[in-house]
């Protein structure tokens, strides 16, 4: 059964180094999304992306963050200057339509900032 | 908060007895759904239910909305082990983008074998 796939599973950084998580979403699928979900805290919307540009972004997205389809299969999520309160798990999603509403999540990438 | 809350924030059954977790909303949706979280997973979708349906069926899950209360329900039947997880409730609304989910809480579902 296809599959999103994240990688790293678990990266661990020094606050200020720039970060990049890395998703190959389902091949056919047309939009991508990052989540994250801080330890005990809610899953939270950060970016959409469509047609090779984001289409809607939260508050948390700010200058820190940015996306990228750099080829035809990887999604990229990148953290310029991380912070401590960066540290989560953040996830990959794609989905194959909008109409469908059903969104395919990837395992996740632990993100932890000392 | 636009986001939808779960109740109870846990449960805990034996194996066989059935398993019912609620979510209140506060906002106008398009659709609402449900997700359920391996501990230390990722998130896999359960069932989707459009702002127009009451009730909807998927094996052992039946999902039930109402939006006059703002309220959703997951009933999972002949619960199993293997049911244990998080699941969460999760909408999208009405005017925006239908891949933006506000996520609640959730419910920690424990099934005792």
């Amino acid at each position: 059964e296809p599959e999103v796939t994240q990688t790293p599973s678990h990266q661990v950084t020094q606050m200020g180094q720039e970060v990049i998580l890395r998703c190959v979403p389902i091949s056919n699928h047309l939009y991508f999304y990052w989540y994250r979900q801080i330890l005990g805290q809610k899953v939270e919307f950060l970016v959409s992306f469509y047609n090779n540009e984001i289409s809607e972004k939260s508050e948390i997205f700010d200058d820190q963050f940015s996306v990228e389809r750099p080829d035809g299969s990887n999604f990229t999520l990148k953290i310029r200057s991380t912070k401590l309160e960066d540290s989560a798990m953040y996830f990959c999603a794609s989905s194959e339509a909008l109409r469908s509403g059903e969104l395919f999540f990837g395992e996740g990438s632990r993100l932890t900032v000392l | 908060s636009q986001q939808g809350e779960e109740d109870p924030q846990a449960l805990s059954i034996q194996e066989g007895e059935n398993a019912t977790m609620n979510c209140s909303y506060k906002t106008s949706i398009n659709n609402l759904q449900w997700y359920r979280q391996n501990s230390g997973r990722g998130l896999v979708h359960l069932i989707l239910i459009r702002s127009n349906e009451r009730e909807k069926h998927s094996g052992r899950l039946r999902v039930t909305l109402d939006t006059s209360k703002k309220s959703s329900s997951l009933l999972i039947t002949a619960s199993r082990a293997a049911d244990t997880a998080s699941y969460f409730c999760a909408t999208v609304d009405r005017g925006s983008t239908l891949g933006r989910l506000y996520f609640g809480r959730g419910t920690q579902l424990t099934v005792w074998p």
